[in-house]
């Protein structure tokens, strides 16, 4: 079975500048999918950035951008120009990329929860 | 794209008392649903997922069941909650291929 881990409980960036959130997964498959999933203190889940792990170019979403290793199972999220707004639990999820309803469902991490001081 | 609608968003419920979920989801066919949990300051857990109609599958053994009984409604119920029930749930939608899965605002539940 896969699984995410996400080293970091905690991380704290001042407002404006970059901070870099660590993800690394366990799998046996060559072809999957990685998420980088907010929760806002709403707890709404808001998708950030995704990545094809066929895929060589690393994803690139406005202020958000991954670093993604595949032969070293890595896959950080990069936030740059840090806002008030990006204070939120961020979860880096995993999924297969195999048919079947089953390998839809997203394996999460325990999640890093970052905050954002002005 | 997507729209999930999850209630109640609130809900408070004595141990022993029965719970039903409901999710419905918007903009999409013959979607895969899921139902996931949060413990407090916790990842989320998968509970129930469904391909389809009346198609169920759990992925942990536990005092709760699910049922699809339309394609685009998706229902979690309990016969007798227990305290360890407490949880925030969240329902969620993906189609095929690379789609994303998309949340619905989920359902904050005490059991006391």
């Amino acid at each position: 079975a896969q699984t995410v881990t996400q080293s970091q409980p905690e991380m704290s960036v001042q407002e404006a500048e970059t901070v870099t959130l660590s993800c690394t997964y366990d799998t046996s498959e060559s072809d999957y999918y990685l998420f980088w999933y907010k929760q806002p203190p709403s707890r709404q889940m808001i998708l950030v950035i995704r990545q094809e792990a066929y895929k060589q170019q690393n994803a690139t979403e406005n202020r958000f951008s991954v670093n993604f290793q595949k032969a070293a199972k890595s896959f950080s999220l990069k936030i740059s120009d840090s806002q008030l707004g990006d204070a939120a639990m961020y979860f880096c999820a995993y999924r297969s990329a195999g048919s079947g309803g089953s390998n839809y469902k997203l394996t999460f991490g325990k999640g890093t929860l970052l905050t954002v001081n002005p | 794209s997507q729209t999930i609608h999850q209630w109640p968003a609130t809900l408070v419920q004595p141990v022993g008392s029965p719970l039903s979920l409901e999710c419905t989801v918007e903009g999409t066919s013959n979607p895969n649903l899921y139902w996931y949990r949060q413990a407090a300051g916790r990842g989320l857990q998968l509970l129930f997922y469904s391909v389809g109609i009346g198609q169920i599958s759990s992925e942990v053994p536990q005092n709760l069941s699910a049922s699809r009984p339309q394609d685009r409604q998706f229902i979690l119920s309990s016969k007798k909650l227990l305290l360890s029930d407490s949880g925030f749930y969240l329902c969620a939608s993906t189609g095929w291929g690379n789609s994303p899965l998309h949340f619905g605002n989920g359902t904050r539940l005490t059991v006391t």
